[in-house]
């Protein structure tokens, strides 16, 4: 299975901060189809996950302008810009692009 | 609004077996694939299963192939996880999530429903 290794495991942060969250695979996540599989979820306390970013780089519905993705092959990070209250909780990353889809173990986002 | 409501979990023996059901609207039930994803506690999230939208394809885990079964009803609305032979192991969170148009992740999860497995 395809390991995806987050790092930190957890960090503090000031509202109104930015901090990023590094993700790196086992393998490189370029599908044969051209397309990389990486998403990054994020789970506040007592809810389940809401998908945060597609494919790398693309915003879900409703996601502010203040979370970004970047990077490709083995190598991904997620930003997050002007940090408010709640964006609080456990950003995951996931890949789909290899079988069986596989999540990072997370990284809890705490207010410093 | 989408919404996924699962149902069905509890406490269960070892050995013995339980059904989920995940009562989906909001949107075209038929039109999705969707997926079960567990969440052991305070652990991380760990696909189980998925299935295609017309039932015809299902996907499993190692962990789980030939103890679980997942289905769909789509005149229903409803997705299932039948979970046979069951462990502790198996003790999680059970989210039930609708696959993005992608087919490769998740875009909309449910509340998710506690499964026990212990003596």
């Amino acid at each position: 299975d395809v390991v995806m290794t987050q790092t930190p495991v957890s960090l503090s942060v000031s509202l109104g901060g930015q901090t990023s969250i590094s993700c790196r695979s086992s393998q490189s996540l370029v599908h044969s189809d051209g397309n990389t599989y990486l998403y990054w979820y994020l789970q506040k306390p007592g809810q389940s996950p809401q998908l945060l970013i597609y494919k790398v780089s693309n915003r879900f519905s409703g996601v502010p302008d203040r979370f970004s993705g970047s990077g490709s092959g083995t190598d991904f990070t997620l930003k997050i810009s002007r940090v408010e209250p709640e964006d609080l909780g456990v950003y995951y990353c996931y890949q789909g692009t290899h079988y069986p889809p596989t999540f990072g173990a997370g990284t809890k986002l705490e207010l410093k | 609004e989408v919404q996924l409501v699962e149902s069905g979990g509890g406490l269960v023996q070892p050995g013995r077996s339980l059904k989920l059901s995940c009562a989906a609207s909001g949107f075209t039930f038929s039109n999705y694939g969707m997926a079960w994803v567990c969440q052991a506690p305070t652990k991380g999230l760990e696909w189980v299963a998925s299935i295609s939208t017309g039932g015809g394809n299902t996907y499993y885990r190692d962990s789980v192939k030939g103890r679980f079964t997942i289905s769909r009803d789509n005149a229903k609305n409803t997705l299932y996880l039948q979970m046979d032979s069951l462990r502790s192991e198996d003790t999680a969170t059970y989210y039930c999530a609708r696959h993005y148009y992608d087919g490769y992740s998740f875009d909309y999860w449910g509340q998710g429903v506690m499964v026990t497995v212990s003596s």
